[in-house]
């Protein structure tokens, strides 16, 4: 596709309640990555695939969150049994190479926006 | 490690004015700077980078210089205009990891 697409854009979660985040990169894009952004703050990493391995996720914050890529295309991000400090905007961005420049530039969607209540 | 900072916000200019936003980084190996832009209700854009020291990114009137000796990489504009209202973030990409690594943001208000 023409861009990074996420859905959905808006989620209202019950305290309890599991979520599925969905990302579709852009079209080919080899390297995908989950961020976590808190109201007023920067972008916290979560997670980091290339193609279908996640390589990283180190940035997940307990358990509770999982991410997959089965294909090498879509993504999921789940986050089970949600708390009101998962409230949050969850971004997906995408990059056309793998690790090896880190001039690379990754692309963003537009986010889900997560409230817990 | 690696981390951002940059100058905390808000920041109110009038239309014309010259735009700052202050940015240091703490890096291990030898990272790319970035700058991407948020504007409301949409995600990241990039706006400019720089890959190597003294490298110059630029973009829609915005520059950034890479300066490895003071850490920084500071975004400059010489004439703001409304449609620059938006938050700015500071970013790195080590070439040692997969991460990137931002800054809280800059909140920028122009008003003409």
């Amino acid at each position: 596709g023409a861009g990074v697409s996420q859905s959905p854009r808006y989620k209202v979660a019950k305290r309890g309640q599991d979520v599925a985040l969905r990302c579709d990169p852009i079209s080919g894009h080899v390297s995908l990555f989950w961020y976590q952004q808190a109201l007023g703050q920067g972008p916290e990493f979560l997670t980091y695939f290339q193609n279908e391995a996640q390589l990283d996720k180190s940035g997940l914050p307990s358990d509770r969150f999982f991410a997959e890529r089965p294909e090498g295309s879509v993504s999921t991000l789940k986050i089970q049994r949600t708390q009101q400090e998962d409230s949050a905007v969850y971004l997906c961005a995408s990059s056309s190479r793998d690790r090896t420049s880190s001039g690379n530039t990754i692309y963003f969607g537009e986010g889900s926006w997560l409230t817990v209540v | 490690g690696n981390s951002v900072t940059q100058m905390e916000g808000p920041v109110t200019l009038s239309e014309e004015a010259f735009l700052t936003i202050n940015c240091t980084y703490t890096a291990t190996g030898y990272p790319s700077l970035f700058w991407y832009v948020q504007y409301p209700g949409e995600g990241l854009q990039l706006l400019l980078k720089a890959t190597k020291a003294d490298d110059k990114g630029s973009n829609k009137g915005f520059e950034a210089t890479y300066r490895k000796e003071t850490t920084s990489f500071h975004l400059e504009k010489g004439s703001v205009q409304v449609s620059d209202s938006a938050v700015y973030f500071c970013a790195l990409r080590s070439n040692t990891g997969n991460q990137f690594y931002f800054g809280t943001g800059t909140s920028l208000t122009v008003i003409p």
